[in-house]
């Protein structure tokens, strides 16, 4: 079947500098990627989502590019803080199908140092 | 408004026992979808449910089943559990996917599972 990978599986960064994490897509049918944050005893969290027909969303300290010719999808964390230590999953779906199945990363730990 | 709200939140069995878990989507949510979480596969899409009805399921043995009620409540359960089911079981729930709506998915706190 397909899956959605991560590149690294920790990340440790300074506070106040920025993030990067990435994650590579199987499904080139796939027209919508999300980014879920887990903090530890917790359920994911949403945290920002793009369509394929675009390549750059933004939200708040948060950035997502998507490169759909690379099949390759990344979250920026602008001035990360030491709450936004947490696991880090990308998912994909095809919504084609009819249904709202995520195909899920195995996840990325970014831990922040004070 | 409330999250999706997950019962129990922990749980111990016993291998061979079975066990039912308890979802309850957000107010308005009609789908509701269940996923697997352990550290060695990750989060594992198990089955997905909208309007009493299961539209989508995962590849898991048939002891694992789901079902959903006219409220959008769901339940899954396991039967004869084995140790490797042990493991956080994670239900997320969604508004239709109309217009602007991309239909992600909330998740609750999970039920952790464990079996002895």
């Amino acid at each position: 079947g397909e899956s959605v990978g991560l590149h690294l599986p920790t990340l440790s960064v300074q506070e106040g500098d920025n993030s990067i994490i990435n994650c590579a897509y199987s499904n080139s049918a796939s027209d919508y990627f999300i980014w879920y944050k887990q903090e530890s005893g917790k359920g994911p969290q949403f945290i920002i989502d793009i369509r394929s027909n675009m390549d750059k969303r933004q939200g708040q300290r948060v950035t997502v590019l998507l490169n759909k010719t690379v099949k390759h999808l990344s979250l920026q964390i602008a001035a990360t803080q030491p709450g936004d230590s947490a696991v880090y999953f990308c998912a994909d779906r095809y919504s084609g199908a009819g249904s709202y199945q995520l195909t899920f990363g195995k996840g990325t730990k970014l831990s922040v140092i004070p | 408004k409330a999250g999706v709200t997950q019962t129990p939140r922990y749980l111990i069995k016993t291998r061979g026992q079975q066990v039912t878990l308890s979802c309850s989507p957000i107010s308005g949510h009609r789908s509701v979808s269940w996923y697997q979480q352990t550290p060695g596969q990750g989060l594992q899409f198990l089955f997905e449910y909208f309007s009493e009805t299961q539209r989508n399921k995962g590849n898991f043995p048939g002891r694992f089943s789901g079902r959903q009620f006219s409220n959008s409540r769901s339940e899954m359960n396991v039967s004869t559990l084995e140790l490797g089911d042990s493991a956080l079981y994670l239900c997320a729930s969604s508004r239709p996917r109309t217009g602007k709506n991309t239909g992600e998915l909330f998740f609750g706190e999970g039920s952790r599972l464990t079996v002895l």
